[in-house]
């Protein structure tokens, strides 16, 4: 069965200092990807997608990017992180069933 | 855009008592998916539903996909504590890549 790394677990940086969220996914191969946002008590803002290596869709224009440089690895970047960039952050999958799976997130608290 | 109306936002029932929820939508989805969120986690598949009318159980649990194809519900029986958490609906339509999501009931169970 698939399954979905994130690191780091936990994250304190300085505002306007750079970002970088990794996820790893194992059995699996040619997944989509998935980064979602949740902020404290809401709902999940889906941030990118990715159905393939160097694919990557973005769904909310923001100072964060991602990459997808492995079929099995998906990046989070930022340049310079603003406040509003705390949050939970999660990645995902999906393979060929409609079905998707969540990773345990990162917890980014941005001081 | 497609929307996902899910209540209620909020629950804070009994131990033993039965909960329901539902999600609606003005589009049509091909599939419906059950998650639920515990604190600091990432969300867990519960139910996939994917045909009309489908009435799918996982232990106390039972989600069906409504007739219109603009709902769902989820019912769990006899709450525990360890059903506290958020539970998310997520609807999708078939060749989509992405997952349309409610916002969310928080269920609350005092002991």
């Amino acid at each position: 069965s698939q399954t979905i790394h994130q690191w780091p677990a936990t994250l304190v940086q300085p505002v306007g200092s750079p970002l970088s969220l990794e996820c790893t996914v194992e059995g699996t191969s040619n997944p989509n990807l998935y980064w979602y946002r949740q902020a404290a008590g809401r709902g999940l803002q889906l941030l990118f997608y990715s159905i393939g290596i160097d694919q990557i869709s973005s769904e909310v224009p923001q100072n964060l990017s991602a990459s997808r440089p492995q079929d099995r690895q998906f990046i989070l970047s930022s340049k310079k992180l603003l406040l509003s960039d705390s949050g939970f952050y999660l990645c995902a999958l999906r393979t060929g069933s409609y079905e998707q799976y969540f990773g345990p997130g990162t917890r980014l608290t941005v001081t | 855009g497609q929307q996902l109306n899910q209540s209620p936002q909020s629950m804070f029932i009994q131990e033993g008592e039965d909960v329901s929820m539902n999600c609606t939508s003005s589009s049509i989805f091909n599939t419906w998916l059950w998650y639920k969120q515990d604190p600091g986690e990432g969300p867990v598949l519960l139910i996939a539903l994917y045909k009309a009318g489908e009435l799918t159980s996982n232990g106390r649990l039972t989600a069906q996909f409504g007739t219109t194809r603009k709902d769902s519900f989820l019912n769990i029986s006899a709450s525990i504590p360890s059903d506290v958490g958020i539970y998310f609906c997520a609807g999708i339509i078939q060749g989509a890549q992405k997952l349309v999501f409610g916002q969310g009931t928080r269920l609350t169970i005092n002991p």
